[in-house]
């Protein structure tokens, strides 16, 4: 099994619906990240979890929530789905020492 | 606000040639330094991570270096292969929270 494992992998959704993307872990660390990547912009941080009831927002927020559910589970939801946050979503861990982090597969979300 | 670049934003050499890939950051309070690979539709491999007290990382045909003192990252893929083709990702991990900040990427074609 994956270190990092993505649910689902695929998905397209339609304006307006609301969406959720799982995130688990097995590496055992604190610390968990929601990052999009779209062409051209490279990854940028949504938001990101230092443990259970730390919760911070990233550099491009608007739009999206998360929840930390457990220490390995990390959920990333769209309220309100628009068309421009159709992008790959990757969830990464890092421990609290070296920040050497590890990267799920990928979500491809296509909303139209 | 940390920024990371990268240059070139694409790259293509005949197989067996030594290349460098650059990367430049704005600010030098970082923790560490990190190189990953991207296949295309894929998630992120990390390939070498290089912490704020070291100068260089070395792993089979790829080193890394760090200045911290003028921004800048090298990783140098030495006798580079067709299989090398993807697109590799810099990113530089804030001092004070372990955040990763990435650049654009540089696109590596290695032709036969």
């Amino acid at each position: 099994d994956a270190d990092v494992t993505q649910t689902p992998r695929n998905r397209i959704t339609k304006t307006g619906k609301r969406i959720m993307l799982e995130c688990s872990q097995t590496k055992g660390h604190d610390r968990m990240y929601w990052y999009r990547q779209d062409p051209g912009l490279g990854l940028r941080l949504i938001y990101y979890s230092f443990d259970v009831k730390d919760i911070n927002k990233g550099e491009i927020s608007d739009g999206y929530s998360v929840s930390r559910q457990a220490q390995a589970k990390f959920s990333l939801s769209l309220e309100s789905a628009i068309p421009n946050q159709t992008a790959l979503y990757f969830c990464a861990t890092s421990d609290g020492r070296n920040y050497g982090y590890t990267f799920g597969s990928g979500t491809r979300l296509t909303v139209v | 606000k940390q920024e990371v670049t990268q240059i070139p934003a694409a790259l293509s050499v005949p197989e067996g040639e030594n290349l460098v890939l650059n990367c430049s950051f704005t600010d030098s309070a970082i923790y560490n330094l990190q190189w990953f690979r991207q296949d295309p539709g894929k998630g992120l491999t990390s390939l070498l991570l290089i912490q704020s007290s070291q100068r260089e990382q070395t792993s089979g045909r790829l080193n890394a270096s760090l200045d911290k003192s003028s921004g800048r990252s090298t990783l140098y893929i030495a006798a580079s292969q067709p299989g090398d083709s993807a697109t590799y990702l810099c990113a530089a991990a804030s001092g004070n929270t372990g955040k990763l900040i990435f650049g654009q990427g540089t696109t590596l074609q290695v032709k036969p």
